[in-house]
């Protein structure tokens, strides 16, 4: 089946030890969506990827950066996580301006 | 501006009833797509169903229906026969022309009982 998978489900990190998410996909859409949910909140966009074109939020920290090496994946970089960046971190996919599908979420927590 | 509003931030249902989630959202824009996704306490989101604003017909998938008022710039969700499955944060959102955006509601919280 298609769909989109993330890696790892869990991740423990320290405060200020760099971490990377991973996110990979199967519907060969051209974007790709990284997202920060934190509880009982909406998700939040932190950038996105229009085939190679990236897309950064004006809000989203400099803490974050993200690469997509292809079609297929894309990784979530936090350099220094503190600890306001403990949260789901969401990756989704669709083709432009269509229906976005996400992954099963990454669980960031920071010690 | 594009927003959304769902003004019922928890809601409850007994097993086999009926419930409606309410969605209100403005645009200025012609072109678009709404959604309804559910996250349940697995939390993956989930997408149960979509509505492209140029079609009049309510979207239906199963269980769950739509009411769309395009005037009203309105979209509800009808889940009939809840189950206990479907307890989950519900969140309503569009999309709209080229953009990539998804616009996201503030989600309302579904508890279904026995």
């Amino acid at each position: 089946d298609a769909m989109v998978i993330q890696n790892p489900r869990y991740q423990v990190t320290q405060f200020g030890k760099p971490v990377t998410l991973s996110c990979s996909q199967t519907l060969n859409h051209n974007v790709m969506y990284w997202y920060q949910q934190k509880s009982s909140q909406a998700p939040k966009l932190l950038f996105h990827y229009y085939d190679k074109d990236f897309n950064n939020e004006a809000d989203t920290p400099d803490n974050f950066q993200s690469r997509r090496p292809n079609t297929s994946f894309c990784f979530l970089d936090i350099r220094s996580p503190g600890l306001g960046d403990a949260a789901m971190y969401l990756c989704a996919t669709s083709r432009r301006g269509r229906t976005q599908y996400f992954g099963p979420g990454t669980r960031l927590l920071v010690l | 501006a594009q927003t959304v509003t769902q003004s019922q931030p928890e809601m409850s249902v007994q097993e086999a009833e009926t419930v409606t989630l309410s969605c209100t959202y403005d645009t200025s824009e012609n072109n678009y797509y709404l959604f309804w996704y559910k996250q349940p306490p697995s939390r993956q989101m989930i997408l149960v169903i979509r509505q492209e604003a140029y079609k009049q017909q309510n979207a239906t998938e199963n269980r769950f229906s739509v009411n769309f008022q395009k005037a009203a710039k309105s979209f509800s969700l009808k889940i009939s026969d809840s189950q206990l499955g479907d307890t989950a944060m519900y969140f309503c959102a569009f999309v709209f022309g080229n953009t990539d955006k998804l616009i996201f509601g503030t989600g309302t919280r579904l508890q279904v009982f026995p």
